[in-house]
């Protein structure tokens, strides 16, 4: 079966740390992975993109990498701020489809 | 940048009844958008792709006659959940295909979600 997940439910982390949240993904071939945030009670907001030949991308604090032969992708934000906090959803992107994994809550502590 | 409208955004309604949720692409037209079901905690649950003019594909499991969708234009798709129930009270959220400028990837705009309560 098709599977998205996401390495832990939550993850709480210091200010000003790197945070390194995982994507695993199983039976997808995926043209892209893609990185969504979503506070309490709204819809999510994309945030990155990588391609499935890309390794690394980066914009501001993020970075997200794609290992095509692992079916993972890493979602780094470095020097976190409290203002981070929110749960982050890794979605495939198959032709015209959209599926989501089980996401990340984030807690940055001050 | 692109903005997707959803309303209501929390809905309350006694078992029984039908609730409409609309989906609007504000600056942009949306051949395709996506409803999403999503419950405390749990990821996004892709219920079916609507088409602009023609009938929504549904996901495995999700009853076309229970959750109608009907996207009648190309900056609106409405979700009517008919005869709602207890089980059917969820968090639902539509979205629009549009083009990410940097990448000139397909990315998703959600709209805000509906909290629909079924007494």
């Amino acid at each position: 079966s098709q599977k998205i997940e996401q390495n832990s439910e939550a993850l709480n982390i210091q200010e000003g740390k790197t945070a390194t949240l995982t994507c695993n993904y199983t039976n997808y071939s995926p043209a892209y992975l893609q990185w969504y945030r979503q506070d309490p009670g709204r819809g999510p907001v994309f945030l990155l993109l990588i391609r499935e030949n890309e390794k690394e991308k980066r914009k501001e604090r993020l970075k997200v990498t794609f290992d095509t032969t692992l079916k993972q992708s890493l979602f780094h934000i470095t020097a976190s701020q409290p203002a981070d906090s929110a749960t982050y959803l890794c979605a495939v992107n198959t032709g015209n489809q959209f599926y989501f994994g089980t996401g990340t809550s984030l807690t940055v502590i001050p | 940048g692109a903005v997707v409208s959803q309303h209501p955004s929390r809905v309350i309604c006694k078992s029984g009844t039908s609730v409409k949720i609309e989906c609007r692409s504000l600056d942009f037209q949306a051949t395709t958008m996506f409803w999403y079901r999503q419950f405390p905690k749990q990821s996004l649950m892709l219920m079916a792709t609507s088409n602009e003019g023609s009938k929504a594909t549904y996901e495995q499991g999700v009853e076309k006659d229970k959750f109608l969708i009907n996207h009648a234009s190309l900056t609106l798709s409405t979700l009517t959940v008919t005869s709602a129930h207890p089980e059917d009270s969820s968090f639902y959220i539509c979205s629009a295909r549009g083009l990410d400028s940097s990448s000139g990837a397909n990315v998703l705009t959600f709209g805000a979600g509906s909290r629909l309560t079924v007494l």
